[in-house]
Parts: C-alpha cells; structure tokens; sequence
C-alpha cells in the first residue's frame, strides 16, 4: 500500500524557469493538499483541490503560482519564472477524511 | 485568529524523561488537532490527533492532553528515547476548510 508519492525529490530551477511538481495520493484518497516548508519553519497551507477540482486556494500567491488534479494522473504544482524565494520543500497531502498525509517532499533550489 | 501558537521552539530531554510540547490556538470553530513528527529530509508523518470531546488521547508512549476552555493542549512523550529526536508540529483544522494550520514547530533532542 504505496504512500502518498512525489517527484522529483530534489529540482534545480535558474531564475526565471518553470518548476513542475507532481503528486500521487494515497489509494482511495481523492483530496490533496499541497503545502510549502521554508527552511527553519512551519508548514504553510497552499492550496487544496480534489479531482479536477481547485477546493481552496487561499494559500497560493497570486501570481506564478497553479496546481490542478486532473481526472487521470497526478496532482501538478506549477511554479512559472521562478525566483530565489521560491527556494523551498513542498509537500503534497492526500486525505479520504480529516487525516492528513504526506509524501517526502520536493525540495526546489533556486539558483 | 488562524495562528496556532507552538512552544518551545526547542528541547532537550535526557533518555527516559518526559518531553512536554505546548499548542495553543484561537478559532473555537477548529474541530481537529493532529501531531506531526518530521525527521531532516522527510515529511512530517501523523503521530496522534485529537478532537475536542475528549480531553485525553493515548497511543503507546505519546499522550494528546486537550483544554478546550483555554484552548491548548499538548503532546506528552513518556520515556523518551533517542530515536525520538525530531521536529514536532502541532496542526488545528476545521471541517469547513480542511486545510491544516501548522505551529512553528519544536525541535527535540533527547540524549542518552
């Protein structure tokens, strides 16, 4: 029973790149979440969607940032013209209720 | 009002002592409380969660206490062990947003 998976684990992005992160939740779970983690602190609610679905996107910033969850395949967070600040662990959730799973993160380097 | 608030931000415990990390939060509509536990380079892992119908949870050597009139509540390790070493995370949701509201986190070390 395959955990919640995400690749790559480690990107490489110059300034100005497209970033694409991607997520396959748990069996069963049609709800994922993905949050970011900056170096030394807390996680931070992104954006929530369910099978082509956008639930909540609250945590997004306005700009550069998109993530969909289509029928078939994985979920993907799109981070366009990357900056040094976008340097950062992004984890992906998946849930069928209110717990929660995470998969072993992506870890984006912003040169 | 959507801020948990996570103390101390680190801790050391000897082997065998009692780690005691604190949460407390301000919305009264959050209805969910997990702990997470995240080694360096992974993801956090579900540890325990509570709700707020009881005031008690215990798995094992890890014991959630929760004060829904103070709104806190707390994770216990009980003879703590080395391989506990970690970043704890406290996290608050409801079952109208989903989305988890994480601490600061606290990073413990326990020493032999």
């Amino acid at each position: 029973n395959a955990g919640v998976m995400q690749n790559p684990r480690h990107l490489v992005r110059r300034r100005g790149q497209e970033a694409r992160l991607r997520c396959s939740p748990m069996k069963g779970h049609s709800h994922v979440y993905w949050y970011r983690q900056l170096p030394e602190e807390g996680l931070k609610f992104m954006v929530y969607l369910q099978k082509e679905n956008i639930i909540d996107e609250s945590g997004m910033p306005k700009e550069r940032f998109s993530a969909e969850f289509p029928k078939e395949g994985p979920s993907i967070l799109r981070i366009q013209q990357v900056v040094r600040g976008d340097s950062a662990a992004y984890f992906c959730a998946s849930s069928r209720t209110n717990e929660q799973f995470f998969g072993p993160g992506t870890r984006l380097t912003v040169l | 009002q959507q801020q948990v608030k996570q103390s101390p931000q680190s801790l050391i415990v000897q082997k065998g002592g009692i780690s005691i990390i604190n949460c407390a939060y301000e919305n009264t509509a959050f209805d969910y409380f997990p702990w997470y536990q995240q080694f360096p380079g992974k993801g956090p892992a579900l540890l325990i969660a509570i709700r707020p119908d009881v005031s008690e949870k215990k798995e094992g050597r890890f014991t959630i206490s929760f004060n829904k009139s103070a709104k806190q509540f707390s994770l216990h390790i009980m003879d703590s062990q080395p391989g506990d070493s970690a970043t704890y995370f406290c996290a608050a949701t409801s079952a109208d947003t989903d989305k988890l509201i994480f601490g600061t986190g606290t990073r413990l070390q326990v020493f032999p």
